[in-house]
């Protein structure tokens, strides 16, 4: 039924390690989004996925994170070469994208990630 | 540069009584407003929204406000319940922006009993 679903929920790896993170977005949201929750900050918007391509990539801290995203469902968020500052709780959420309602999005639970 | 801010990052409030969280945003082009709510190790979960041609929308026992000229929205939850205790997200998205939601700092609300 479900809502979304994040795998792992928890994440330690140690600087410098690539990691991937998961979400399974609600069947039938066309829109799929990755925020990053800092220690003590709101969200931090990072990408956003229409189906299966990103028209903004703007959010991305930098050329160590990417995304993708296959046959419009589950995607993939990639750290290269983790750093401490990349530690934090990865949101995904999901929406469809009619009207207005596109606006409400509907988050997973998160992966919290650590590096050490 | 934060284009939604909220000011208390906590805020306490006696069972009962009225929550009135508050959101300020500097970008003109926002149109949509919304609410979320995070109880710990869970991801938001939405609350409730206002579109920018409204100035107040009501959902039970909350209701947010819109103040375009002040660019500042609040949340009101009467009667606050020790439920309600978890942080509070303001959120924005502008139209020319697609599904982009620019979200403020939250404010972590207790209701205590």
């Amino acid at each position: 039924g479900a809502g979304v679903s994040q795998s792992p929920s928890n994440k330690v790896t140690e600087k410098g390690k690539d990691v991937e993170l998961r979400c399974d977005p609600i069947s039938g949201h066309t829109a799929l989004y990755w925020y990053r929750q800092s220690l003590g900050q709101g969200l931090e918007f990072l990408i956003y996925f229409q189906g299966n391509s990103a028209p903004d990539k703007s959010g991305l801290p930098s050329d160590r994170f990417s995304a993708e995203r296959t046959g419009g469902s589950v995607s993939t968020l990639t750290i290269q070469r983790t750093q401490q500052e990349d530690s934090a709780v990865y949101l995904c959420a999901s929406s469809l994208a009619l009207g207005r309602a596109k606006a409400r999005q509907y988050f997973g639970p998160g992966t919290r990630l650590t590096v050490t | 540069d934060q284009q939604v801010k909220q000011n208390s990052p906590s805020l306490s409030v006696q069972e009962g009584r009225i929550s009135i969280l508050n959101c300020d945003y500097t970008n003109s082009m926002f149109d949509y407003f919304l609410w979320y709510k995070k109880y710990p190790a869970e991801g938001p979960t939405f609350l409730i929204s206002i579109s920018s041609i409204k100035d107040k929308n009501e959902d039970g026992r909350f209701t947010v406000f819109l103040n375009k000229s002040a660019k500042h929205l609040s949340l009101h939850i009467v009667p606050s319940q020790p439920g309600d205790s978890a942080v509070y997200f303001c959120a924005a998205s502008a139209l020319n922006a697609g599904n982009m939601l620019t979200f403020g700092g939250g404010t972590r609300l207790m209701v205590k009993p």
